[in-house]
C-alpha cells in the first residue's frame, strides 16, 4: 500500500524557515518523481515544486523566486521542502504527491501538513 | 503558463442527476495531458481522470472525461451522494504544471 506521511508543518513567523518532510513507503521511491502542491485556507491548489526521481532535476513554480528548496533523501525513502523567508501568503496545507511515471501527474496523495505564517 | 478556467464555480444538482463540468486552457494542451482530482472536505484530493478520458483505478464509470487542445469536460453520468465534492483539473502538458480554481458540486 503506498503511503505518504508529510511533518514539519506549524506556525511560524513572516521571515522565518521551515522544513517538511515526506516519508514515503509502498514503491520504489528512487523510480518516481515526486511534487509538493500546496492549498491555502479555503483556496485552490497550487503546484509548489518537484524533483526527478535520482533528484539530479529540480522544477519551481515561479513565483517563489528561490525561496524553497525540493530534496529527496533515496536511502531514506524520504522527501523535503525547505522553506525560507516565509511569508503570509505561503501559509497553506502542504501535499506530497506521488508523480505517476514521470508523466507530471500524481496518483498519491499525502495527507498535507499545515503551515501557518503570522506573528 | 497555461491558465485553467474552470465553470461554473458551483453546481447544485440532485442525487441521480447528471453533471457537466467544463476546464478550458488559455493555451492548447497537448496530448490531452490534463487530469481531474476530486477533493472531500477535510480529505487529500484523489486522482479521477489522466489523459483526458483514462480513469484512475477504483473509479467507477459514471465518472468520463472527455476533450482536447482547449476544451475539456467531466461528466458525473448519475450523481451519488459521495460524489458531492469539489472538482480540479490539472495541466501536466507544459511547466509549470498548473491547476484550475475548481467546480464544488453541492447537493440541492
Amino acid at each position: 500500500e503506498v503511503q505518504l506521511l508529510e511533518s514539519g508543518g506549524g506556525l511560524v513567523q513572516p521571515g522565518g524557515s521551515l522544513r517538511l518532510s515526506c516519508a514515503v513507503s509502498g514503491f520504489t521511491f528512487t523510480n518516481y518523481a515526486m511534487s509538493w502542491v500546496r492549498q491555502a485556507p479555503g483556496k485552490g491548489l497550487e503546484w509548489v515544486s518537484a524533483i526527478s526521481g535520482s533528484g539530479a532535476a529540480t522544477y519551481y513554480t515561479d513565483s517563489l523566486k528561490g525561496r524553497f528548496t525540493i530534496s529527496r533523501d533515496n536511502s531514506k525513502n524520504t522527501l523535503y521542502l525547505q522553506m525560507n523567508s516565509l511569508r503570509a501568503e505561503d501559509t497553506a496545507v502542504y501535499y506530497c504527491v506521488k508523480e505517476r511515471q514521470s508523466t507530471g501527474y500524481f496518483d498519491y496523495w499525502g495527507q498535507g501538513t499545515l503551515v501557518t505564517v503570522s506573528s | 503558463e497555461i491558465v485553467l478556467t474552470q465553470s461554473p464555480g458551483t453546481l447544485s444538482l440532485s442525487p441521480g442527476e447528471r453533471a457537466t463540468l467544463s476546464c478550458r486552457a488559455s493555451q492548447s494542451v497537448r496530448s490531452r495531458y490534463l487530469a481531474w482530482y476530486w477533493q472531500k472536505p477535510g480529505q487529500a484530493p484523489r486522482l479521477l481522470i489522466y489523459g483526458a478520458s483514462s480513469r484512475a483505478t477504483g473509479i467507477p464509470d459514471r465518472f468520463s472525461g472527455s476533450g482536447s487542445g482547449t476544451d475539456f469536460t467531466l461528466t458525473i453520468s448519475r450523481l451519488e451522494p459521495e460524489d458531492f465534492a469539489v472538482y480540479y483539473c490539472q495541466q501536466y502538458s507544459s511547466s509549470p504544471l498548473t491547476f484550475g480554481g475548481g467546480t464544488k458540486v453541492e447537493i440541492k
